[in-house]
């Protein structure tokens, strides 16, 4: 069964340094997403990305991230300068577009990377 | 106001009973769309269910369920005959309206409910 991949799992990094979480998305999906869950609490969405584009994205998406898709398979999420603030689980999730005027369009959750700001 | 409410932050079950996860939630928006995500200890979130808001019946898919009463604005999931695998937090989630594509549109999370299976 098709799903989408994240890696790495867990990623330790020291305040100030640049991350970049990847994401490898279902294979025929066009949208893009990335959430991110701090410990405990619920899940907050950051950006979606459609047609090479940010379609949407939070106040949390300032300008310290950005989302990229390199080539036809990866999508990546890029946090210049860490906080320890940062610190959560990051989600990418992806879903279909449909043509249809009313459409389920289920995102599907990656297995999420564990980021910690020491 | 909140978007998504889940006022159980627990729940306990018996192995092999039924249990009910409220999930209410507050748009103006006539077309929007409600899911159900579980998230066992491992962390990923698994999709389990969806509803639209025209739709005439409830979902279901195997054990899962949704009791979705419109004008009280409520999305309930009932998972039947509870497995110890059940045992996760749940999260109640909701999508306003949505483009002629079908896509696009952010998810909002409620708090989630933890459940747990017992024998």
């Amino acid at each position: 069964e098709p799903e989408v991949t994240q890696t790495p799992s867990h990623q330790v990094t020291q305040m100030g340094q640049e991350v970049i979480l990847r994401c490898v998305p279902i294979s025929n999906h066009l949208y893009f997403y990335w959430y991110r869950q701090i410990l405990g609490q619920k899940v907050e969405f950051l950006v979606s990305f459609y047609n090479n584009e940010i379609s949407e994205k939070s106040e949390i998406f300032d300008d310290q991230f950005s989302v990229e898709r390199p080539d036809g398979s990866n999508f990546t999420l890029k946090i210049r300068s860490t906080k320890l603030e940062d610190s959560a689980m990051y989600f990418c999730a992806s879903s279909e577009s449909k043509t249809l005027a009313v459409a389920k369009n289920i995102q599907y959750f990656g297995a999420g990377t564990r980021l910690s700001v020491l | 106001a909140q978007k998504i409410t889940q006022t159980q932050p627990g729940m306990f079950v018996q192995e092999k009973e039924a249990v009910t996860l409220d999930c209410t939630y507050d748009t103006s928006d006539p077309s929007y769309g409600l899911f159900w995500y579980k998230q066992p200890s491992s962390g990923e979130m698994i999709f389990l269910i969806y509803q639209g808001s025209y739709d005439q019946q409830n979902a279901t898919e195997g054990r899962y369920s949704l009791n979705f009463q419109k004008a009280r604005k409520s999305a309930n999931l009932v998972i039947s005959a509870s497995q110890l695998g059940d045992s996760a937090m749940y999260f109640c989630a909701m999508r306003e309206g949505w483009e002629l594509t079908g896509g696009g549109n952010k998810l909002t999370f409620g708090t989630g409910t933890q459940l747990k299976v017992e024998l």
